[in-house]
């Protein structure tokens, strides 16, 4: 696609609940990122793809998140037994492949999926 | 470890008026750097970066940003803001293991009065 879609836009859950987030990157992006965006904390890496090298999971708060990504391309991250804490706005990205320094290669930004936990 | 601060929470400017948001990191070599706009409801879009080269940046919407390694500095500039520039700018860098992994600053809050 044109740009990264995510979905929900907007998701409202009850605490305890498990919550699945989705993430299609730009075409041809082999690159993934996963942030999360709550009051005070600014924004945080949660989790990074590249290509099939092993993820890292340096940024993930807890063993109730996870995140997969099927085929290199579609990314679920997934938040089980949903705390209030969690509520925030979690943020995918993704890039090209090629070293960092490349002009063209910086992050796109999706626009986002809310998270709200009751 | 990399960090990326913005020492200015909010900020409140008159359309019209000359606009500097700062921003300093802390990184132990040649810095990949950028800025970043959220609008609200938005995700977040690149105004400029910086890689090598000429330490002034142009970017989108008429944006600009000087990097000064002396002062271990990259702030964003614009000569004359307009009402639309109200959003949440976000100033990173890119961390030490060279994923691409973008270390953000707090943000800073941009308000523009008519």
């Amino acid at each position: 696609g044109a740009g990264v879609s995510q979905s929900p836009s907007n998701k409202v859950t009850e605490k305890g609940k498990d919550v699945e987030l989705r993430c299609d990157p730009i075409s041809g992006h082999t690159a993934l990122y996963w942030y999360r965006q709550s009051l005070g904390q600014g924004l945080e890496f949660l989790i990074y793809f590249q290509g099939n090298s092993a993820p890292d999971k340096s940024g993930l708060p807890s063993d109730r998140f996870s995140a997969e990504r099927t085929g290199g391309s579609v990314s679920t991250l997934t938040i089980q037994r949903t705390q209030q804490e969690d509520s925030a706005v979690y943020l995918c990205a993704s890039r090209t492949t090629g070293g960092v320094g490349s002009g063209a290669n910086v992050l796109t930004f999706g626009a986002g999926s809310r998270l709200t936990v009751l | 470890a990399q960090s990326v601060t913005q020492p200015d929470i909010h900020i409140t400017v008159s359309e019209g008026a000359s606009l500097e948001l700062r921003c300093n990191y802390s990184y132990g070599a040649t810095p990949y750097l950028f800025w970043y706009v959220q609008s609200p409801g938005q995700g977040l879009q690149l105004l400029l970066k910086y890689f090598s080269g000429d330490t002034l940046v142009q970017g989108i919407k008429g944006f600009e940003a000087e990097f000064k390694r002396s002062q271990s500095s990259f702030n964003l500039r614009k000569p004359s803001v307009h009402w639309s520039d109200a959003a949440e700018y976000f100033c990173a860098v890119v961390g030490i293991s060279n994923t691409g992994k973008l270390i953000f600053g707090q943000g800073t809050t941009l308000q523009v009065k008519p």
